[in-house]
C-alpha cells in the first residue's frame, strides 16, 4: 500500500515552454501532498505544500508564479514548471501523506532538462 | 533553525561488513527522526522511523537506527553490508506529529565493493 507515482518520469523542452508534472496517490487518499526539488548529487529541498481544494504553501525564496501547484482532487496533484529555463532543470519529487503519524511515501520523481 | 547533519558524503564498505550511516541533530527538544534510501534515478524510500517509542528502531532489509538522546544522534547501521545497498541515505527530521515538514541532511553515498 501507500503508491505514489509521478508523470512523466522523464521530460526534455525548450526554454520558454511550460512543464506539467502530475503526483498521484494510488491506492489512499491525500489531502496534503508536498514537492521537493533535488540537484544531481544534493539533498531535497521542499518547494510548497500543496493542500487539496486550497491553495498551495509555498517555501520561502520558492516563486509562486513560476511554480503553479494545483491539488484539484484527493489522488492528484499537478506542478506546473511555468515559462522554463535552463536553471529550472532539476529532479522533481512529491510525497503524500495517507494518514496521521504514517509519514510521507514519496513518488519516483520526474527529471526535468530544460534546453 | 531545525537541522540534521550527516557525517561523510561517501561511506565505502566491503560486502559482508559492517555499515554506519551517522546522523545528528540540532535541538533540545526530541523531534521525529527519519531514514530514507533513494537509488538512482529513484523517489526516496522509507526505511525506519523513530516517534519517541522504542529507542532502539528496526526497519527494512535489515538495516536499523538508535535514537541516542545524549548525543542527540540517530545512526543507522547494518550487521552485515550486501551489493544492494549501495545507494543514497537520507536522514531527516520532523517537529509535527502529522510528520508534514520534513528537514533532510545531505545525504550519505554508500558505495559497497565485493
Amino acid at each position: 500500500g501507500a503508491v505514489v507515482s509521478q508523470h512523466p518520469s522523464w521530460v526534455i523542452c525548450k526554454s520558454g515552454t511550460s512543464v506539467k508534472i502530475e503526483c498521484r496517490s494510488l491506492d489512499f487518499q491525500a489531502t496534503t501532498m508536498f514537492w521537493y526539488r533535488q540537484f544531481p548529487k544534493q539533498s531535497l529541498m521542499l518547494m510548497a505544500t500543496s493542500n487539496e481544494g486550497s491553495k498551495a504553501t509555498y517555501e520561502q525564496g520558492v516563486e509562486k508564479d513560476k511554480f503553479l501547484i494545483n491539488h484539484a482532487s484527493l489522488t492528484l496533484s499537478t506542478l506546473t514548471v511555468t515559462s522554463a529555463h535552463p536553471e529550472d532543470s532539476s529532479f522533481y519529487i512529491c510525497s503524500a501523506i495517507p494518514g496521521l503519524a504514517s509519514g510521507q511515501f514519496f513518488g519516483p520523481g520526474t527529471r526535468l532538462t530544460v534546453l | 533553525a531545525q537541522s540534521v547533519t550527516q557525517l561523510g558524503s561517501h561511506v565505502s564498505v566491503s560486502e559482508g561488513a559492517l555499515v554506519l550511516l551517522r546522523c545528528n541533530y540540532s535541538s533540545s527538544v526530541p523531534p521525529y527522526l527519519f531514514w530514507y534510501v533513494q537509488y538512482p534515478n529513484q523517489g526516496l524510500q522509507l526505511l525506519l522511523k523513530y516517534t519517541s517509542a522504542a529507542t532502539l528502531v528496526k526497519g527494512i532489509n535489515g538495516f536499523e537506527a538508535e535514537f541516542k538522546k545524549s548525543e542527540t544522534s540517530f545512526h543507522l547501521t547494518k550487521p552485515s553490508a550486501h551489493m544492494s545497498d549501495a545507494a543514497e541515505y537520507f536522514c531527516a527530521v520532523s517537529y509535527n506529529t502529522g510528520f508534514q515538514k520534513l528537514v533532510f541532511g545531505t545525504g550519505t553515498r554508500l558505495l559497497v565493493s565485493p
